[in-house]
């Protein structure tokens, strides 16, 4: 079974502070992905990765960054947390090649920036 | 823009009927279709993929795919109030970055005892 973690479930931040959150995938997978879902907008793209210290910005890459050291892990950085970033943030990765693309998801991060 | 379009619901059946969640896409060339299952407070799992014209059954589950209507559709047969879940249909188009699925924003599925 493809295995996907993040670091925490819930997570509670001060504006302003700088935030990480971790995933980590256990399929050898080489893409990446980091989204935050809210309500009525869906699942939105953050940034994705498809190889070792590879990154590529999604639809709304503004105020993160991510950092991809090794194959199995992605993390994403809020630079400088504002409440506006409070949401649900969910990490996938897939295979890349042929006819695959499925992506799988780790249990997701709520955080709040209060 | 590429989009995915899904009615959001609630869609609501009774325990034992069959639902019939759609999916319409904008980019003819799509090549692969998927269908995730998210409960409420939990992350997206995925339930189905398909790649072919045509039907595909798992189970209790059918993914129907029309290439030239744009469309694709999940039945749930002997719907069980456990199938009680926001349903995502997502897409990768053709052409389109490495690995990167386009999302529609789920159809809210209701099942009553």
């Amino acid at each position: 079974d493809v295995k996907v973690t993040q670091s925490s479930r819930y997570l509670v931040k001060r504006t302003g502070e700088k935030v990480f959150l971790e995933c980590v995938q256990d399929m050898d997978h080489e893409n990446m992905f980091w989204y935050r879902q809210d309500p009525g907008l869906g699942l939105r793209l953050i940034y994705f990765s498809y190889d070792v210290k590879m990154k590529e910005k999604g639809d709304i890459p503004e105020g993160y960054s991510v950092s991809r050291e090794k194959k199995e892990r992605f993390s994403l950085i809020l630079e400088s947390a504002s409440t506006n970033q409070t949401s649900m943030y969910l990490c996938a990765s897939s295979f890349h090649g042929q006819g695959g693309y499925e992506q799988y998801f780790g249990p997701g991060t709520r955080l709040t920036v209060t | 823009q590429k989009e995915v379009e899904q009615n959001s619901g609630p869609l609501s059946v009774p325990e034992g009927a069959i639902a019939s969640l759609n999916c319409t896409y904008s980019d003819r060339g799509s090549q692969s279709f998927f269908w995730y299952r998210q409960y409420s407070g939990k992350s997206p799992e995925l339930i189905m993929f398909i790649y072919s014209n045509g039907d595909k059954e798992d189970g209790r589950f059918t993914a129907q795919l029309n290439k030239a209507s744009q469309y694709v559709s999940l039945l749930i047969r002997d719907s069980q109030p456990s199938d009680s879940a926001t349903y995502l249909c997502a897409v990768k188009e053709a052409g389109g970055s490495q690995g990167n699925l386009i999302f529609g924003k789920g159809t809210k599925l209701s099942v009553k005892p």
